[in-house]
């Protein structure tokens, strides 16, 4: 079955250093979603990548789509505790169900 | 504008037992989906609803069913609880049969013992 693989399971930073979590998939996806899900909170929803090579920006938060529409990344800029929490990519395969990944951890040190 | 709401907060059964959870979706919103998210995991679909009728179900046993009222508030059920049960499960709700933009209610803690 779709297999959505995320690395690093773990990261921890210093405040103010930069911060990025891969997502894998098996197979074309037709969009992926990114979640952030604070300690003893639920998922928010982020952001969404439909395009094949898009990039889209959020303040300090910087997510890419791959050309193959096979992997994707987050990437956080200059740290603040507020980033804390678990970051999910979650990938669409057609006609199919969202597919989570087992998530990024981050914890940032003041 | 209320967000996805979900009740009870907290539950502690016993194995063997039976138990439902309820959802009420973001307002505007038609359709509800359903995770199981064990600690430590990300959220494992369950099932979807939408027109009251269940669309799509993830790779959980006949155990668990579920139900959408005209009102688009849905209902998770699961019997015959086992141990491995105890999960946080998780509401999403979403407008249209589709996956964009979900929006997670608080999750309702199960304890299986």
């Amino acid at each position: 079955g779709q297999q959505v693989m995320q690395i690093p399971q773990y990261q921890h930073v210093q405040e103010g250093e930069d911060f990025t979590t891969y997502c894998n998939s098996s197979t074309t996806l037709s969009n992926i979603q990114w979640y952030k899900q604070r300690p003893g909170g639920h998922p928010v929803f982020l952001i969404q990548l439909v395009k094949s090579g898009e990039v889209k920006k959020q303040k300090r938060l910087t997510f890419q789509f791959g050309e193959a529409k096979k992997n994707s990344s987050l990437h956080i800029t200059a740290t603040q505790t507020t980033d804390v929490g678990t970051y999910f990519c979650a990938g669409l395969l057609r006609g199919s169900r969202l597919t989570f990944g087992e998530g990024t951890q981050l914890t940032v040190n003041p | 504008d209320a967000g996805v709401t979900q009740s009870p907060t907290h539950l502690i059964k016993t194995r063997g037992q039976q138990v439902t959870l309820r959802c009420s979706p973001k307002s505007g919103h038609d359709t509800v989906s359903w995770y199981q998210q064990a600690l430590g995991q990300g959220p494992q679909f369950i099932f979807q609803y939408y027109e009251e009728e269940e669309r799509q179900r993830g790779n959980f046993p006949d155990r668990f069913s579920g139900h959408q009222f005209p009102n688009y508030s849905s209902e998770l059920n699961v019997n015959a609880l086992l141990l491995g049960d105890s999960a946080l499960y998780l509401c999403a709700s979403s407008l249209g049969q589709r996956y964009y933009e979900q929006y997670f209610g608080p999750g309702t803690r199960l304890t299986v013992t």
